[in-house]
C-alpha cells in the first residue's frame, strides 16, 4: 500500500525558515507533491518533485530523495499568512495512479 | 471564473437519505478526482476518472457510494442510505496530467452533515 508520515504541528516565528519533512512508502513511485490548505479553504498546489533534488518557487522550495523515500518543504521568510496546514502527497502505482495525501502538518507562525 | 466548482456547498441530511453532489472541473482537464476530508486529516482518495472512464475506486469505499462522469465533463457523487460516519467535506479536484507536472486543482468542497 501507500503511506506517508509528516509531523502534526510546527511552530515558527515570522521571518524565520521552517522545514516540513515527509517520508513515504509506496510502490511504483512517480512523484511527491505539496499542498497548502488554510482553515475553511481548499487545498492549493505548491510544488511537485518527480526527480531527486531541490525545486524552488519563490519563498517555497521542495526537496526529494527517492533513494531515502523522503522529501521536505522549505518555507523561507515566513509570514503570518503562511499559517496553514501543509500536506505531502505521493503519486504511486498500486493498481492505479491515484494520489495519497498525508495527514498534514499544521504550521503556526507567530509574530 | 474557470476554476473547479462544486454544488451544493453545504448539505444537511437525515440518516438513511440519499444525497448527490456535483463537480464541474476545469474544462480542458482530463482527470477528475473525488476525495473525502475530515477535520485534522488530509484528503482521503475516493475515486478518479480519466475522461469518462472510472479508473480506480478506493477499497475503503462501500457500495453505498457511486460516482459518474458522463461524457467526460461534470461528475456526480452519490451516497445512498447515508450514515453519520459519512459526515465530512467532499472535495473534487481536476488535473491535466503531463510528464512534468501533476498539479490538482481543488474545488471549494461540499460539506455533508448527516443527522
Amino acid at each position: 500500500g501507500q503511506s506517508l508520515e509528516q509531523p502534526s504541528e510546527v511552530t515558527a516565528v515570522e521571518g524565520a525558515i521552517v522545514q516540513i519533512n515527509c517520508t513515504y512508502q509506496t510502490s511504483g513511485f512517480y512523484g511527491l507533491s505539496w499542498y497548502q490548505q488554510h482553515d475553511g479553504g481548499a487545498p492549493t498546489f505548491l510544488s511537485y518533485n518527480a526527480l531527486d533534488g531541490l525545486e524552488e518557487t519563490g519563498r517555497f522550495s521542495s526537496f526529494l530523495s527517492r533513494s531515502d523515500s523522503y522529501g521536505y518543504l522549505l518555507l523561507q521568510e515566513l509570514q503570518m499568512k503562511d499559517s496553514a496546514s501543509y500536506f505531502c502527497a505521493v503519486r504511486g502505482h498500486t493498481g492505479g495512479f491515484k494520489t495519497i495525501f498525508g495527514a498534514g502538518t499544521r504550521l503556526f507562525v507567530k509574530a | 471564473d474557470t476554476g473547479v466548482s462544486q454544488n451544493p456547498r453545504h448539505k444537511i441530511t437525515k440518516r438513511g437519505q440519499n444525497v448527490t453532489f456535483r463537480c464541474d472541473p476545469i474544462s480542458e482537464h482530463n482527470r477528475l478526482y473525488w476525495y473525502r476530508q475530515t477535520l485534522g486529516q488530509g484528503p482521503e482518495f475516493l475515486t478518479y476518472f480519466q475522461n469518462e472512464a472510472q479508473l480506480e475506486k478506493s477499497r475503503l469505499l462501500s457500495d453505498r457510494f457511486s460516482a459518474e462522469r458522463p461524457k467526460g465533463s461534470f461528475s456526480t457523487l452519490e451516497i445512498q442510505r447515508t450514515e453519520q460516519g459519512d459526515s465530512a467535506m467532499y472535495l473534487c479536484a481536476s488535473s491535466l496530467v503531463t510528464e512534468s507536472s501533476y498539479e490538482q486543482y481543488f474545488g471549494p468542497g461540499t460539506r455533508l452533515t448527516v443527522t
